[in-house]
């Protein structure tokens, strides 16, 4: 069974950083896409990033402005997001997410979710 | 980008009631298409996958349909545990986008 565990997440001001972490196990990490969802508070969800298998490319929604990093350590089963000069409005659930395929697909596995708050 | 949009945003319907939600695409997304489940305060789940591809361990009163740009789930018979927010997700190609969501309630 696929597991996913964030943590990381946290209240923290504008203009600061947090890096999550999401652990994966149940399934062979390094052979799956990983992806970052988000959620902000009462609205949908939003493709954040995601890192790929093959190529090892990373692609990010246009919105982040070069301000998040995705990376992964297969030896630990765990993907990152690092993200930079936060603001009110990254305030959201950030779900780790299994992609189905090596180089995207759908979304075959969550983690439950960390709440990152950006406040003063 | 491809922009996703379901209908109806919300959908109340009664115990048994065959519910019907449908999703558009701003251009063809073939069948790479999926739908998820979503209850307060939890992740998402997958319903859905390729359009019409029922995942594992979800009941078969879940059922979805279309191609190109139009896609419906349906599901067959409202039960109270499908009282949730529905969404639908494209992965032709990046950025993966969703829908904005449609909540049922059930009477």
């Amino acid at each position: 069974e696929v597991q996913l565990v964030e943590s990381g997440g946290g209240l923290v001001e504008p203009g600061g950083s947090l890096r999550l972490s999401c652990a994966g196990s149940g399934f062979a990490f390094s052979n799956y896409g990983m992806s970052w969802v988000r959620q902000a508070p009462g609205k949908g969800l939003e493709w954040v990033s995601s890192i790929r298998v093959h190529s090892g490319t990373t692609h990010y929604v246009d919105s982040l402005k070069g301000r998040f990093i995705i990376s992964r350590d297969t030896s630990k089963n765990t993907l990152y997001l690092l993200m930079n000069s936060l603001r009110v409005d990254d305030t959201a659930v950030y779900y780790c997410a299994k992609d189905d395929a090596p180089d995207g697909g759908y979304f075959n596995g969550w983690g439950q979710g960390t709440l990152v708050t950006v406040s003063s | 980008d491809i922009q996703m949009t379901q209908s109806p945003s919300t959908l109340s319907a009664s115990l048994g009631d065959r519910v019907t939600i449908t999703c558009r695409a701003s251009q063809s997304v073939s069948r790479w298409l999926a739908w998820y489940q979503q209850k307060p305060g939890k992740a998402p789940k997958l319903l859905i996958y390729r359009a019409s591809g029922l995942e594992s361990g979800v009941p078969s009163r879940f059922s979805g349909r279309g191609s190109g740009t139009e896609f419906t789930l349906t599901i067959s018979s409202l039960q109270p545990d499908d009282a949730a927010t529905y969404y639908c997700h494209q992965y032709d190609s990046d950025p993966r986008t969703f829908g904005q969501g449609t909540k049922v309630e059930v009477k």
